[in-house]
């Protein structure tokens, strides 16, 4: 069976600027979760995507979004990036909705904003 | 609020030797709990978990971690390290309703040949 997958794995940006996170989810998985671990911290939940639809937000900004495809990959979308936006996205899925069953996690995206 | 607490930023270890790193956590009803690992570079990868009946549950890599209700902790055991379990590692919690996972702060072990 295939992970969870994301993409890019690095990549720079300058305060300001508008970023998009790409996650490809486990197959059978139709559950997306997106966490933010800022270094040497723990994850922190953004938001979860059920079906297309956004299923919780943790708490962050407006400018913080995302989608989830029909084929239940995701996207999380972030706006006017500040220098505290740097940090390693994680992406998560699920064939639940709850967290009951544990979610797998992707490699990560890290983020630096400049 | 609800919080997971691993008092132990950093533990270092005799390879060989065996292994407890603490997690706490703070709420009146049982959560659902979890231990990921880290390494370098790398997403979270899923140890063990418990969700109810037998306190004492098995992971994968020889680990183990044990549930106790009156001191609310999950607490995560090793009988012998391997260099290769140098990583870090993160208790986590969730709860019946929600959708989240809340997450300690982490425990790196460093593991000597």
């Amino acid at each position: 069976e295939t992970g969870v997958t994301q993409s890019p794995t690095h990549l720079i940006k300058t305060r300001g600027q508008q970023v998009t996170l790409r996650c490809s989810s486990q197959s059978g998985h139709n559950t997306v979760s997106w966490y933010q671990q800022a270094l040497g911290q723990g994850p922190q939940f953004i938001f979860q995507y059920y079906r297309e639809e956004e299923n919780g937000r943790g708490n962050f900004p407006p400018r913080f979004s995302g989608l989830q495809f029909p084929n239940y990959s995701s996207e999380l979308n972030v706006n006017a990036l500040e220098l505290d936006d740097s940090a390693l996205y994680l992406c998560a899925s699920s064939s639940f909705r709850g967290p009951n069953y544990g979610y797998t996690f992707g490699s990560g995206t890290r983020l630096t904003v400049v | 609020a609800q919080s997971v607490t691993q008092p132990d930023i950093h533990i270092t270890v005799s390879e060989g030797a065996s292994l407890e790193l603490r997690c706490n956590y703070s709420y009146g009803a049982t959560p659902y709990l979890f231990w990921y690992v880290q390494s370098p570079g790398q997403g979270l990868q899923l140890l063990l978990k418990y969700f109810s009946g037998d306190t004492l549950v098995q992971g994968i890599k020889g680990f183990e971690a044990e549930f106790k209700r009156s001191q609310s902790s999950f607490n995560l055991r090793k009988p012998s390290v391997h260099w290769s379990d140098a990583a870090e590692y993160f208790c986590a919690v969730a709860f019946s309703g929600t959708y989240k996972y809340i997450f300690g702060t982490g425990t790196r072990l460093k593991v000597l040949a």
